[in-house]
């Protein structure tokens, strides 16, 4: 299996434009999470989704920000508009939605806002 | 906000010797998951510890855990310059959601 996709892998964008990230999971599994890294606030959940209904999007932190779930091998993060403090790496990771198991991690896009 | 929190932020060592890193957690879990993270990649899942589990070993690592204290240790015996990550603590209450801790930057130099 290729793993956890993500495009674009770097994005490098004016403030106010609209930017979506987008994230491929890993066949089979049925547990979708998009988490920001940043220095100053480390790692945070925004949301996730089982079976591609959202569950918990306590994170996600204003209505600029949306994500959505198409199907079970597709999903999109969608800032608009965009901001500068929106500068982070965002991750996708997936997992099999047992309460045993670990979250597989994309390889991240880096997204710059100026 | 984090959950687990790791202890120390950050650690240096020399290649053969152990490396030790503990983190807090402060509510109940249902497990405790290590994930280790290089510069500019994805996390990787490392091992998982269930909550009446006290310890485990996969290969170099050896985690412990102690609910009563609600506190994990990771022990990385032998590092090799490879081991030069950062580590995080995850804490799964009820549902699928991990909640991160703030990570520990861990350099073996050669």
């Amino acid at each position: 299996d290729a793993g956890v996709i993500q495009s674009p892998r770097h994005e490098v964008t004016e403030m106010g434009q609209e930017v979506t990230l987008r994230c491929k999971p890993i066949s089979g599994h049925n547990s979708l999470f998009w988490y920001r890294q940043t220095m100053m606030r480390g790692l945070e959940l925004l949301i996730y989704f089982n079976n591609n209904v959202p569950i918990d999007d306590s994170g996600m932190p204003e209505d600029r920000f949306s994500a959505k779930m198409p199907n079970a091998s597709f999903s999109t993060l969608k800032i608009q508009p965009s901001e500068p403090r929106d500068s982070a790496v965002y991750f996708c990771a997936s997992s099999s939605g047992t309460v045993v198991d670990e979250q597989y991690f994309g390889p991240g896009t880096r997204l710059t806002v100026t | 906000s984090q959950q687990g929190e790791e202890d120390p932020q950050a650690l240096s060592i020399q290649e053969g010797e152990n490396a030790t890193m503990n983190c807090s957690y402060k509510t109940s879990i249902n497990n405790l998951q290590w994930y280790r993270q290089n510069s500019g990649r994805g996390l990787v899942h490392l091992i998982l510890i269930r909550s009446n589990e006290r310890e485990k070993h996969s290969g170099r690592l050896r985690v412990t855990l102690d609910t009563s204290k609600k506190s994990s240790s990771l022990l990385i015996t032998a590092s090799r310059a490879a081991d030069t990550a950062s580590y995080f603590c995850a804490t799964k209450a009820a549902g699928n959601k991990l909640t991160f801790g703030g990570g520990t930057r861990v350099l073996v130099k050669p």
